[in-house]
């Protein structure tokens, strides 16, 4: 049983399109992330949401909307694809949202998903 | 978040112990370490996370300085299934929930 999914896990395109890719946890969880790992290995969050509801969004383009439709998926979609796009994007999702005084917890990956702009 | 810093690269043998440093010399009293570590070509994974005592679980054992501004992971025993980048990362209590990932060390072992 995978516990955190994203479809596609390769995606290649032209720049100027639009895309999506999607994430499915079946862990019960209440808060999502997508996160951006370029091509140096840096990983950066990207987006947070918690029960449908946006909680983290650091500076990222406008380009990118999130689309949370219940609490067990976050997908992302991507408008005007740029060449800096290329990455691969990580999925995650946590138990407890750490503001709500809970103890911080664990975070699942998903596998990834490499996105080329070509 | 406060930073860390940690090696970029070291090797160990097959079989024996690792110990992995990190220093967070500016960690606050609510801060957690954690460790999680990404296998090739996969998403990151989660390892330990502490706050002042030290840690044990089976994947692995965290020591924390009795300062807490330093902290060091230890593979009992590593294996080829152990090569990886190891994140230490701090998350504050109550803080919002991202991770805010370093370079990380990159672990290689030598059969």
């Amino acid at each position: 049983d995978t516990a955190v999914s994203q479809t596609p896990k390769y995606l290649v395109t032209q720049m100027g399109n639009d895309k999506s890719i999607k994430c499915e946890q079946n862990l019960g969880h209440d808060t999502m992330y997508w996160y951006k790992q370029d091509s140096k290995k840096f990983l950066k969050i990207m987006f947070s949401y918690n029960n449908k509801e946006l909680i983290i969004n650091e500076t990222v383009p406008n380009r990118f909307s999130p689309k949370s439709p219940d609490k067990a998926h976050l997908n992302l979609h991507i408008n005007s694809l740029e060449l800096g796009d290329s990455a691969v994007y990580f999925c995650a999702s946590s138990q407890d949202l750490g503001h709500s005084g809970h103890h911080t917890d664990t975070q699942y990956f998903g596998p990834g998903t490499r996105l080329t702009v070509l | 978040d406060a930073k860390t810093t940690q090696p970029n690269s070291m090797e160990s043998n097959e079989e024996e112990p690792v110990h992995l440093p990190c220093n967070h010399s500016t960690i606050s009293g609510t801060d957690y370490i954690h460790w999680y570590r990404q296998l090739p070509s996969q998403g990151p994974e989660y390892v330990i996370h502490g706050l002042t005592s030290n840690v044990n679980n089976r994947m692995a054992s965290l020591a924390i300085a009795e300062d807490r501004k330093s902290s060091t992971l230890i593979l009992h025993r590593a294996t080829l299934r152990d090569a990886a980048v190891y994140y230490c990362i701090l998350k504050d209590y109550g803080g919002n929930e991202k991770l805010t990932f370093g370079t990380g060390t990159r672990l290689t072992i030598i059969p």
